[in-house]
């Protein structure tokens, strides 16, 4: 059974401040997608990494990924309010030739203090 | 495109009760799944379609059921509602995405739920 672990999975920074949000995932798997939540609202695609060591950035927010590893992360550089959300990996798991599923991390609340 | 679509937003049932959420998608994607988001859990796949005619269950199926009579509509009904289902439902359809070699998903806005 496929899981993954975001940690931390509540985070209270500072503006101006940079982090990183670490996600592990247990079995091989070579997708893995991060996605914003804002309170109330739906999920939104942030990144998706196809391949070990791919990495994308997109304004303050990076992601990389390392397969053999199993591990992704996400650093947010010179935290600014606006990035206050929660945010969830996920990684896709694919058999049978049509069928894949989406597991989720539990999500790291991050709140960015003024 | 209206993308993904789902009534009612917001939902109060009492115990034993059935509804059905309803789910829509104008895009053409044959893949669609229903998800629950509880406090701290993440979402957590309860069915999923991968075309007119099939379904499947996921991780937590337990009093749901699902079909899926047209590419477009995949309604999720609860049988005899319990206050464990009280959750944030979404509905997701995707498809793959050959060129850039991923899953595309794309989420509805949601409807809370809440049995008493």
């Amino acid at each position: 059974e496929l899981k993954v672990e975001q940690n931390p999975l509540f985070l209270s920074m500072q503006e101006g401040k940079n982090y990183t949000i670490y996600c592990n995932y247990s079995t091989t798997s070579d997708r893995l997608y991060w996605y914003r939540q804002d309170p109330g609202k739906s999920l939104e695609s942030l990144f998706v990494l196809l391949s070990n060591g791919a990495v994308k950035q997109e304004g303050r927010l990076m992601a990389s990924l390392d397969t053999k590893a199993r591990l992704s992360t996400l650093h947010i550089t010179a935290a600014v309010h606006d990035l206050s959300a929660t945010y969830f990996c996920a990684v896709v798991r694919v058999w049978g030739g049509s069928n894949y599923k989406l597991t989720f991390g539990k999500g790291t609340l991050l709140t960015v203090n003024p | 495109n209206a993308g993904v679509t789902q009534t009612p937003k917001f939902q109060v049932l009492k115990t034993g009760q059935s509804m059905t959420l309803q789910c829509a998608q104008d895009m053409n994607h044959e893949y669609m799944s229903w998800y629950r988001q509880d406090p701290g859990m993440g979402l957590r796949l309860i069915h999923y379609s991968v075309g007119a005619g099939i379904t499947d269950q996921g991780e937590v199926p337990n009093g749901y059921n699902v079909s899926r009579s047209t590419t477009e509509d995949f309604p999720l009904r609860l049988l005899s509602a319990a206050p464990s289902q009280t959750s944030v439902y979404f509905c997701a359809s995707s498809y793959f995405d050959l060129r850039a070699g991923s899953y595309e998903q794309y989420f509805g806005p949601g409807t809370r739920l809440t049995v008493t």
